[in-house]
């Protein structure tokens, strides 16, 4: 079956740090990929997404993500980081499942800025 | 805008009980839909709805019923609780139903059934 992995459930840095979220999905068309932010308490907000073109994405907060299709990845990477930072981040992948398609979610990453 | 609002934001309910979580936004989108987010589950979707008067199963879809008779509105019933439906579940709309429109999620319903 179709999936989406995002291979840490929990990533605690310090503030200033670099960090990279990791994300692999499995699928052998062409998709469509997100990344969602959650900060506590609230809704899912979209940080970027690929469609085609540039396979380096430019998001909101100083976050980037690259498209690798020879391993099927998309990991998110912000090179400081900050407290406000602190949040639950989903991957997401549209994905085509007998002619419809599908909008699947990875289980999440916590990630937590320690001062 | 106020782009898609839930209510309400926290419910308590006893197992058998029913009640209808609502969503509204007011974006004109034609396509909206329900997620329920449980710890290291990720989201998962109950109903879709791609128009008015036209819904449709998602991923986990029993013990929830839907309907929708406006672009804006489309509620989401528990027809008799379990506690296995405790969870937070989300709204979210797009402009169309393809998955590369980005989704604009509601704040959430954190319901507990006791």
């Amino acid at each position: 079956a179709q999936s989406v992995t995002q291979l840490d459930s929990q990533v605690p840095v310090f503030e200033e740090a670099p960090v990279e979220l990791r994300c692999n999905y499995s699928s052998s068309v062409s998709v469509y990929l997100f990344w969602y932010v959650q900060y506590p308490n609230q809704g899912l907000q979209l940080l970027l997404k690929y469609l085609s073109g540039s396979t380096l994405v430019k998001g909101i907060n100083g976050f980037e993500a690259e498209f690798n299709k020879s391993q099927t990845s998309f990991h998110l990477r912000k090179p400081s980081v900050h407290i406000s930072d602190t949040a639950e981040y989903f991957c997401a992948v549209s994905l085509t499942q007998g002619g419809s398609e599908k909008l699947v979610f990875g289980k999440g990453t916590k990630l937590t800025v320690n001062p | 805008n106020a782009g898609v609002t839930q209510t309400p934001k926290f419910q308590v309910l006893k197992t058998g009980q029913s009640m209808t979580l609502q969503c509204a936004q007011d974006m004109n989108h034609e396509y909206m839909s329900w997620y329920r987010q449980d710890p290291g589950m990720g989201l998962r979707l109950i109903h879709y709805s791609v128009g008015a008067g036209i819904t449709d199963q998602g991923e986990v879809p029993n013990g929830y019923n839907v309907s929708r008779s406006t672009t804006e509105d489309f509620p989401l019933r528990l027809l008799s609780a379990a506690p296995s439906q405790t969870s937070v579940y989300f709204c979210a709309s797009t402009p169309s139903g393809r998955t590369a429109d980005t989704q604009y999620f509601g704040p959430g319903t954190r319901l507990t059934v006791l």
